[in-house]
């Protein structure tokens, strides 16, 4: 079966721009959650979804939003970019909500910011 | 809060020689652990879940929760092991929802 798939892959944006990030979770995942993954950073948490209710968000500032839809398929944004959201964005799902399940991760989108 | 400490950027060690990645974790409550591993130029993947008490390509890990540690190990290391390793923990939160807090990763690297 089909994994997590994110796209685009690539994005380049220039600061003060938005963006949009997309996630479809494996047929039959109803939790989607999004990573943000730099050198710095590491791996750290946004935000969780299930049955298209946010249920967490992580330590980031408003201009980081997201949604669920019916179909489960995920949506990201972040508005009034800044450089330092250069980053690669992963988004994972599961199976459940039960937290010793575990997450199937996409491939990630990287995003650069000029 | 909950943290997850990975104390070794990178291990390197000899194809066939034991293996261990060092994970401890810090949380109040009952700790839903895993590994995932990231292979070169692939995503990020789960390897082991403590509660599965299983064994995937010659990895094992145990939760102790004396010493707050869930070290993964493996007795023979081979070149296919080379990757980073993230160490994971996964906590309910209040009014539902789950979040994963990882180590900074070890980066394995086999040599021949």
């Amino acid at each position: 079966k089909a994994g997590v798939t994110q796209t685009p892959r690539y994005l380049i944006k220039t600061r003060g721009q938005q963006v949009t990030l997309s996630c479809s979770p494996i047929s039959g995942h109803r939790s989607v959650s999004w990573y943000q993954q730099t050198p710095g950073q590491g791996l750290q948490f946004l935000f969780e979804y299930f049955s298209e209710t946010q249920r967490n968000k992580g330590n980031f500032p408003g201009r980081f939003s997201g949604r669920q839809f019916s179909n489960s398929r995920s949506e990201m944004n972040v508005s009034t970019l800044e450089l330092g959201d250069s980053a690669l964005y992963l988004c994972a799902s599961s199976l459940t909500e039960l937290s010793n399940y575990g997450y199937t991760f996409g491939s990630g989108t990287r995003l650069t910011v000029v | 809060a909950q943290r997850v400490t990975q104390p070794e950027k990178l291990l390197s060690v000899f194809k066939g020689a034991p293996v261990e990645l060092k994970c401890n974790y810090s949380y109040s409550g009952s700790p839903e652990l895993f590994w995932y591993v990231q292979y070169s130029r692939q995503r990020l993947q789960l390897l082991l879940r403590h509660i599965s008490r299983e064994s995937i390509k010659g990895f094992t890990a145990d939760l102790n929760k004396g010493e707050t540690s869930f070290h993964l190990k493996k007795p023979f290391a081979q070149e296919e092991d080379s990757a980073m390793y993230y160490c994971a923990l996964s906590r309910s939160l209040t009014g539902g929802g789950n979040k994963l807090t990882f180590g900074t990763g070890t980066q394995l690297k086999v040599e021949l």
